[in-house]
């Protein structure tokens, strides 16, 4: 079965530090992986997705990932971190094999990324 | 603009009553889904629905019920047979983006409190 981890619970940077959360995934085929960004009391805002394309990607805010098949990793990095990026981030995996083409994600439980001034 | 509304974003009501919490889109899109958010517990999926008038239970769909009479919405009630219904309520709506791959987007939520 899918699973994901997100390795820590809580990180805290300094403004204009890089940001590194991180995440393996479990997955018995081949997963399309996701990060998303939550703000407090708001919903969950996609930041970038691998869907076995590009292994190094692109997201939005400056936020890119890298997906290495060989240590089951999908690690969320920012060169320089900036106040508004504090949130709660969520490492998400989609296998096409066990969700049965459904649309299901599997969310990991979440990191709380605190920048400081 | 296109989008999921969800309403209202903040209820409460009386442990025993049961209570229904909305969600609609604009998106055209024919997956629905609706999460329960706990603190330190990520999102777990309650009930899902691929396309209209069929849904399918989550992981913990006990003591909520769903309806999908139309594309664009697919209410959630929280029962009074949900043991700990005090919770912060996603839902979702996905589009294809690959093979098999499906791409969610969500609310803004809504926070329920039961006392």
């Amino acid at each position: 079965a899918q699973s994901v981890t997100q390795l820590d619970s809580h990180v805290s940077v300094s403004e204009g530090t890089p940001v590194l959360l991180r995440c393996n995934y479990s997955s018995s085929y081949s997963p399309s992986l996701f990060w998303y960004v939550q703000h407090p009391n708001k919903g969950l805002q996609l930041l970038l997705k691998y869907t076995s394309a590009a292994t190094l990607v692109k997201g939005i805010n400056g936020f890119e990932a890298e997906f290495k098949k060989s240590e089951t990793s999908f690690h969320l990095t920012k060169p320089s971190a900036h106040m508004s990026d504090a949130a709660e981030y969520f490492c998400v995996v989609s296998d096409p094999s066990g969700s049965g083409n459904t649309g299901k994600l599997i969310f990991g439980q979440g990191t709380t990324l605190q920048v400081k001034p | 603009d296109g989008g999921i509304t969800q309403s209202p974003k903040y209820l409460f009501r009386k442990e025993g009553q049961n209570v229904t919490l909305s969600c609609e889109q604009n998106l055209n899109h024919d997956a629905m889904y609706w999460y329960r958010q706990d603190p330190g517990q990520g999102l777990r999926l309650i009930y899902y629905s691929q396309i209209v008038n069929d849904f399918q239970k989550g992981d913990i769909a006990e003591g909520y019920s769903v309806s999908r009479e139309k594309k664009e919405s697919f209410p959630l009630t929280v029962t009074s047979a949900q043991k700990n219904p005090t919770a912060f309520y996603l839902c979702a709506s996905s589009k294809p983006v690959g093979v098999a791959t499906y791409e969610q987007y969500f609310g803004p939520g809504t926070r329920l409190t039961v006392t």
